[in-house]
């Protein structure tokens, strides 16, 4: 088993709707969650990075982690055809041990 | 901040060459990191840098493999005796120290070894 679960989709939806993407995980050590964004063909971008449970909001982006039932969310709202792309959640435990635990990635598409 | 920047974008080797990949990270970043990403999964840890000091090393990262950072700035990736199960993106990020997990990703390295 991956210490990390991302669905990898594809998953389609309608511009303008709110997507929802999410991970699950199993190292409770796990503080830090970070939420990055893949074009194709190129390296991955930071959108989000919170530190433990709670939410943090950014324009259009919210991250939700509830480290209780080990899962994170990322929803996009009025999600844009810019949007799509390919979204990796990450993980990491504690300062000090920086290497990021990834996901598998979801594969999302907007429709115009 | 010009961004992370890697040299070659692509590579295409034969079996046993060997291939030596370079890295420039953000200028005020004495972190970097190696990664790399198979289709159709999520970039997976090799390395770490501070400054010029490598402090970890993945187990993925087999004795054909060796990185190097000896003045702090970029850093180089080296794979020996190439194999066709080390075609791979191979992705380069920097940080801050004081702020690790805001990890900024370079455009990779495509390499297909045939």
């Amino acid at each position: 088993q991956k210490e990390v679960e991302q669905d990898p989709g594809p998953l389609s939806v309608p511009e303008g709707a709110i997507v929802s993407l999410n991970c699950t995980y199993s190292n409770s050590a796990f503080q830090y969650f970070m939420w990055y964004r893949q074009y194709s063909r190129k390296g991955p971008e930071l959108l989000m990075y919170t530190y433990s449970s709670g939410n943090k909001e950014d324009g259009r982006f919210t991250a939700q982690v509830d480290k209780s039932s080990k899962y994170i969310s990322l929803f996009i709202r009025d999600s844009q055809p810019s949007d799509s792309a390919t979204y990796l959640c990450a993980m990491a435990t504690n300062f000090g041990n920086e290497k990021l635990t990834f996901g598998t990635g979801t594969r999302l598409t907007i429709i115009p | 901040d010009t961004g992370v920047s890697q040299d070659p974008r692509h590579k295409i080797t034969k079996r046993g060459q060997n291939v030596t990949f370079r890295c420039d990270p953000i200028s005020e970043h004495n972190r970097l990191y190696w990664y790399r990403q198979t289709l159709g999964q999520g970039p997976e840890f090799l390395t770490y840098f501070q400054n010029e000091a490598q402090l970890e090393k993945s187990r993925l990262l087999s004795d054909r493999f060796s990185a190097e950072r000896p003045k702090g700035s970029f850093s180089t990736l080296e794979i020996q005796r190439t194999e066709q199960g080390d075609s791979a993106m191979y992705l380069c990020a920097s940080s801050r120290a004081l702020i690790p997990y805001e990890q900024y990703f370079g455009p990779g390295t495509r390499l297909t070894v045939t």
